[in-house]
């Protein structure tokens, strides 16, 4: 089973200020990976699918790089909305296209 | 746009079968896999299951004595049954559809449920 690691747990920013959260996977995924974003009390968001392709609507603040086994998705200035828990997760191999445990943006 | 709206009972007994109700509505149910996903509180997501509108089914092994996944395409639905329920299936669960290329482009705002007595 692909393990996805993610890091740090918890990432503590200012408004304003950049954000690089990493994921890393057990085994090449290629470039099968997407984020998501999930505020509290809201099912998750897709944010990027194809490693770096922004989904519909997403802000281009929002962009992802990566490929093979270590991906990043980087906030270029954090918006108050932006605070949220981040998950990625690999399709590559599906089922079951595992989650990393996710990544928690605050303030 | 797509929408999707988990329904069923917030509180089930031990030992019971949780039952829920995915509504699809803005687009078809068809020619697309839909997913199960349960997150515990404070924890994160667990993969339950895939069922495609053929009624073809993928099960998280961990849980497939217990899980029944089914689509009424008539209804635009699809619905999780999940047996013998204990306090660690306390947990909000979430449907959402595959993109053809399986990221989860949709999902519902999920539903808690509590397994009590």
């Amino acid at each position: 089973e692909i393990v996805m690691t993610q890091s740090p747990a918890t990432l503590s920013v200012s408004p304003g200020e950049r954000a690089t959260l990493s994921c890393r996977a057990s085994q090449s995924v290629s470039r099968n990976l997407a984020w998501y974003q999930q505020k509290p009390g809201q099912g998750p968001r897709l944010l990027i699918y194809g490693a770096s392709t922004r989904a519909t609507g997403i802000p281009a603040r929002f962009s992802g790089s990566g490929s093979g086994t270590e991906f990043t998705l980087t906030i270029s200035s954090l918006q108050s909305e932006d605070f949220a828990v981040y998950y990625c997760q690999q399709y590559n191999y599906w089922p079951p296209g595992t989650f990393g445990l996710g990544t928690k943006v605050e303030i | 746009q797509v929408q999707l709206h988990e329904s069923g009972p917030g509180l089930v007994k031990p030992s019971e079968t949780l039952s829920l109700t995915c509504t699809v509505s803005g687009g078809s149910i068809s020619s697309y896999y839909w997913r199960w996903i349960r997150q515990p509180p404070g924890k994160g997501l667990e993969w339950i299951g895939d069922i495609y509108n053929s009624g073809s089914t993928n099960y998280n092994p961990s849980l497939k004595s217990r899980v029944t996944l089914s689509v009424d395409t008539s209804k635009n639905q699809f619905s999780l049954k999940l047996s013998s329920v204990t306090a660690a299936d306390t947990a909000v669960y979430y449907c959402a559809r595959h993109s053809n290329d399986y990221y989860l482009d949709y999902w519902g705002q999920g539903t808690l449920v509590t397994v009590s007595s």
